[in-house]
């Protein structure tokens, strides 16, 4: 079975600083892919990232960056530079062949003025 | 382009009800996925159209039920409705079918509240 934890349920930082969402999964596939997507308060998820199982290479988009570790399986998430406007909760999501996403608890990122 | 749109953005039922929800994916999208979303189990996959083809359902009582038009558009209903179906369901639509590496693109859902 697949699964995919998050285990930090809120995390609050003033504005500038960095935050970094972790995420931990569970598959005994060799091939799938990770995301992570945004919610803000108007409801709809928003895609930001993906990855899948044969790339390591950790990147950076913008104020975004992860780290994708397959040996500890974990798939962390950084914004940089936080902004008001990134307070939203961020979901990170496992899919394989089976025609679905598979999300974590989310975590719920404030970011203050 | 417009994006994914779900009808009607709230709905109170009350106990024992059915339900139709509405969604139209982006143009050119062809598959169509349902989640539910709730505080106590967070997001729970329902079901995936590609084609008018149920493709994969989750794990939901029979009273779920969904379908597909030949425009892609896609329906959820729930029959007898109970309490704990209150949530927020979302849609989600994708060039192909879902999973894999493809891009889902959701929503703003549809707060259904059962009284």
């Amino acid at each position: 079975a697949q699964k995919v934890t998050q285990a930090q349920t809120e995390i609050s930082v003033v504005e500038k600083e960095d935050v970094t969402l972790d995420c931990v999964y569970e598959t005994r596939d060799t091939t799938y892919y990770l995301f992570w997507y945004k919610q803000p308060p108007s409801g709809e998820l928003v895609f930001l990232i993906r990855r899948n199982s044969f790339d390591e290479q950790n990147e950076i988009s913008g104020r975004y960056s992860w780290n994708f570790q397959k040996s500890t399986s974990s798939f962390n998430f950084t914004i940089t530079a936080s902004q008001v406007v990134d307070s939203a909760v961020y979901f990170c999501a496992l899919s394989f062949n089976d025609y679905k996403l598979s999300f974590g608890a989310g975590t719920t990122v404030t970011v203050r003025a | 382009k417009a994006g994914v749109t779900q009808t009607p953005r709230y709905l109170i039922k009350t106990r024992g009800q059915q339900v139709t929800l509405s969604c139209s994916p982006i143009s050119g999208h062809r598959s169509v996925s349902w989640y539910q979303q709730t505080p106590g189990q967070g997001l729970q996959f329902l079901f995936e159209y590609f084609s008018e083809t149920q493709r994969n359902k989750g794990n939901f009582p029979g009273r779920f039920s969904g379908r597909q038009f030949s425009n892609s558009r896609s329906e959820m209903n729930v029959s007898t409705l109970e309490l704990g179906d209150s949530a927020l369901y979302l849609c989600a639509s994708s060039l192909f079918e879902a999973g894999r590496d493809e891009k889902l693109f959701f929503g703003s859902g549809t707060q259904l509240s059962v009284l």
